[in-house]
């Protein structure tokens, strides 16, 4: 069965620190890991990670992915109020068709002024 | 681009009702949608993957009868929720993929907040 793990599952911070995220999976099939944002409604979309090594960065978000060691982390660098969401994992898996997007159970990210 | 639309965005039912949701890709053919369910604090748990055409593909413990899901055509798909109990009382929400086999991102509705009393 496919899994994926996150950690830690809850975070609480002060605006300008650095966090990382960690997101580690055993798939089989493995397609591609994906990371998106939950506020309050649906998950935003943030990065998609394919190959090792190389890091996907939008401001002060970045990610990297290892596909030796299964795991990706999301690092956010000068953390905003605005940071503050639940930052879910997933893992697209399969080989037929789009396959399946397995979700990890999420970081809670709280950022405080 | 590639945005989906959900609705209701919230739906109050009583015990024994059955409740539809819609999910539609706005501007994007959607070959393959996906439902998936959660609970507060929780991540998104799958449920079904529905393919334009073709009967859905239920994940293990999810119940066919109960939740029936329609891809009638490649920018809608319906979940109904059948004789609802307060336990599916839940958040339900929706993607869609731009096209079969592709590496493209999901792309999530703003989800239903499905109470049932």
């Amino acid at each position: 069965e496919d899994k994926v793990v996150q950690s830690p599952l809850s975070l609480v911070v002060h605006e300008g620190d650095t966090v990382t995220l960690n997101c580690s999976y055993e798939v089989t099939n493995f397609r591609s890991l994906l990371w998106y944002k939950q506020e309050k409604k649906a998950p935003t979309f943030l990065f998609m990670l394919t190959s090792s090594g190389i890091e996907k960065k939008s401001g002060r978000l970045s990610s990297i992915l290892d596909k030796k060691e299964l795991f990706s982390i999301l690092n956010i660098t000068a953390t905003q109020t605005g940071d503050s969401a639940i930052y879910l994992c997933a893992v697209r898996s399969g080989g037929t068709s789009y396959g399946k997007l397995t979700f990890g159970q999420g970081t809670i990210l709280t950022v405080h002024p | 681009g590639a945005v989906v639309s959900q609705h209701p965005s919230r739906v109050i039912c009583k015990s024994g009702t059955s409740v539809k949701i819609e999910c539609r890709s706005l501007d994007f053919q959607a070959t393959t949608m996906f439902w998936y369910r959660q609970f507060p604090k929780k991540s998104l748990m799958l449920m079904a993957t529905s393919n334009e055409g073709s009967k859905a593909t239920y994940e293990q413990g999810v119940e066919k009868d109960k939740f029936l899901i329609n891809h009638a055509s490649l920018t809608l798909s319906t979940l109904t929720v059948t004789s609802a109990h307060p336990e599916d009382s839940s958040f339900y929400i929706c993607s869609a993929t731009t096209s079969q086999g592709s590496n493209s991102p999901l792309h999530f509705g703003n989800g239903t907040r499905l109470t049932v009393t």
